[in-house]
């Protein structure tokens, strides 16, 4: 079983939409959790990062963490065609063996329909 | 400021051959960290470099290594190429030793025939 699962998808909505991105995890050492956005033949672009639990807000982006549960969520609102993408969740491990080691999930391919 | 830059975009190689992949990281940035990308097994960490020095690494054999430069330009390695090392090989830069962000460039397409 894999340390991170995230549905891949293909998730598709109507533009306008809100739009609920999710992972699991098993591992409770990981420390920060990250949301990065993929489009085809690019590298993944960093969206949001959090440390703690609760919500965090960036536009019409919201990335949640729940800590007890081990799963974290991306909310996009009033979503738009240019926001079709691959989404990735990714998280670090402890200081000790190396904050930038991240584990992915297998990301969730999102389409807005215009 | 630019962003991270990779050299080749794109390589064909044959089994059996070497290949060796370049990355500059943003200006100022002295972490440089090599990942993996596939269909079948997604984006995986393959090791970590700060200050010329390779801080981690993961999951992966030895034909897979890499180096850092004094200006922080990374390179990586894989020796005797198999046709599973196929993929899209990503180089990411971070600020410093005590940021967590790392930032991605466009990587390098590898086909191994």
């Amino acid at each position: 079983q894999k340390e991170v699962e995230q549905d891949p998808g293909p998730l598709s909505v109507p533009e306008g939409a809100i739009v609920s991105l999710n992972c699991t995890y098993s591992n409770s050492a990981f420390q920060y959790f990250m949301w990065y956005r993929q489009y085809s033949r690019k590298g993944p672009e960093l969206l949001m990062y959090t440390y703690s639990s609760g919500n965090k807000e960036d536009g019409r982006f919201t990335a949640q963490v729940d800590k007890s549960s081990k799963y974290i969520s991306l909310f996009i609102r009033d979503s738009q065609p240019s926001d079709s993408a691959t989404y990735l969740c990714a998280m670090t491990p402890p200081e000790t063996t190396g904050r930038r080691a991240l584990t992915f999930g297998s990301g969730t391919r999102l389409q807005v329909q215009p | 400021k630019a962003g991270v830059t990779q050299t080749p975009r794109y390589l064909i190689k044959t089994r059996g051959q070497q290949v060796t992949l370049s990355c500059s990281p943003i200006s100022g940035h002295r972490s440089v960290s090599w990942y993996q990308q596939t269909p079948g097994q997604g984006l995986q960490f393959l090791f970590e470099y700060f200050s010329e020095t390779q801080r981690n690494k993961g999951n992966f054999p030895g034909r897979f290594s890499g180096r850092q430069f004094s200006n922080s330009r990374s390179e990586m390695n894989v020796s005797t190429l198999e046709l599973g090392d196929s993929a899209l090989y990503l180089c990411a830069s971070s600020l410093g030793d005590r940021t967590y962000e790392q930032y991605f460039g466009p990587g390098t397409r590898l086909t191994v025939t």
